[in-house]
This record gives C-alpha cells, structure tokens and sequence, in this order.
C-alpha cells in the first residue's frame, strides 16, 4: 500500500524549532519529488516546500524561504522539513506529498494524513 | 506569483444534479509542451486533499467518470456531471506552471 506518514509536529514557542519527518512506503521514493503543503485551520491550502527526486534541488515558497529546510534521505525513505525561528503564523497541519515526476513540476498525487504544528508561547 | 482565483466560494446542489466550478489563473498555464499545468483537488472532511484531475482534463486513477475538466491558459471548469453525497468537500485548482506553486482559495460543495 501506498503511504505516507508524517511525524514531528507538535508545540513550539515564537522562535522556536521543529522538524518533520515523512516516511513512505509502498512506491520507489528516489524517484519522485516531494513536498510539504500546510493548511491553517479553516483556512485554504498553502505550498511550503518541495524537493526533486535526488535531493539536489529545493524550492520553498516566500513565507517561509529562509528559515525553513527540506532534505530527503532517499535510503531511509524519508523527507524532512527543518523549520527554524518559528513564527505563530506557521500554525497548521503539514501535509507530506508525493509529486508525479521526479522534478516536481506537477500534482501531488499522495498526501499524508498530517501532523499539527502549534507556534505559541 | 500565480494567483489563482476561484468561485463561487460555496455550492449547494442536489443528488443528481450538475456542479461547475471555475478556476482563473492570473496569467496562462499553458507551456510550450501544449499542456495546461492545472489540476484539481477535493479535500473531504476531515481529510487530506486528493487528487481528481491533472493537466486539466486527465482523471487521475480512480477518479470517477462524473468529474470532468476543461479549459486553457487562464480560465478552468471543473463539472460533476451529477453529484452524490460522497462528492461533499471542498475543492481546489493548483497551478505548477511555476513556483512557488499556488491553489485557489477553495469551492465548497455541500448537498442539498
């Protein structure tokens, strides 16, 4: 079966660090892209952070460029997101994804269940 | 970065019945490949998102054959032929023209 589970989230305090991890299964993982989409609660989704098959290019989007980290350990199966100097804004439920192609130019195609990140003091 | 901008906000239909959403991107999806770089998503509740159409109008596996996509370069229709209650949720375009990749804001489909 085909999955993804997402692991690390929990409380941070402002300026705080946290870091998840995404374990897959059931697919060839060095072959895909990866991401992290998080969704603020009631609110819509928001792409953070992705990762090409070889882990040799990463992209983040704006709001978190800089204190955020994506790697990928492609014989442990697993992605990771380092986030740094956390912010209350960052408050959500991260997603791990897998992207069609190995570039990640395209759709998610399997998403984690998520894990919740709380930024409060 | 790519807005992409999606209405109506909400939606209540009765089983059986057609639903169209539509979803605009603030400049063309379209490559030089020929393909629109558009897809939709449904995320039901309590859930995560999953994925229903790629490229605009390819059903992703599974997907059943009353979802049904159509448009190019900045304008996009998402049509459930006739919903059923297991459609409820809500539903959202994302562009990977380019990064960072972005999603409307959402379309909420509830049943009559």
């Amino acid at each position: 079966e085909v999955q993804l589970l997402e692991s690390g989230g929990g409380l941070a305090q402002p300026g705080g660090s946290l870091r998840l991890s995404c374990a897959a299964s059931g697919f060839t993982f060095d072959i895909y892209a990866m991401g992290w989409v998080r969704q603020a609660s009631g609110r819509g989704l928001e792409w953070v952070s992705g990762i090409n098959n070889r882990g040799l290019k990463a992209y983040y989007g704006e709001s978190v460029k800089g204190r955020f980290t994506i790697s990928r350990d492609n014989s442990m199966k697993t992605v990771y997101l380092q986030m740094d100097s956390l912010r209350a804004e960052d408050t959500a439920v991260y997603y791990c994804a897998k992207q069609v192609t190995a570039s990640g130019d395209d759709a998610f195609d399997i998403w984690g269940q998520g894990t919740v990140v709380i930024v409060s003091s | 970065e790519i807005v992409m901008t999606q209405s109506p906000l909400s939606l209540s239909v009765t089983p059986g019945q057609p639903a169209s959403i539509s979803c605009k991107s603030s400049q063309s999806l379209l490559h030089t490949d020929g393909k629109n770089y558009l897809y939709w998503y449904l995320q039901k509740p309590g859930q995560p998102p999953q994925l229903l159409i790629r490229e605009v109008s390819n059903r992703f596996s599974g997907v059943p054959e009353r979802f049904s996509g159509s448009g190019s370069g900045t304008d996009f229709t998402l049509t459930i032929s006739r919903v059923e209650a297991e459609d409820v949720g809500v539903y959202y375009c994302m562009q990977s023209w380019e990064r960072p990749l972005t999603f409307g804001g959402g379309t909420k489909v509830e049943i009559k």
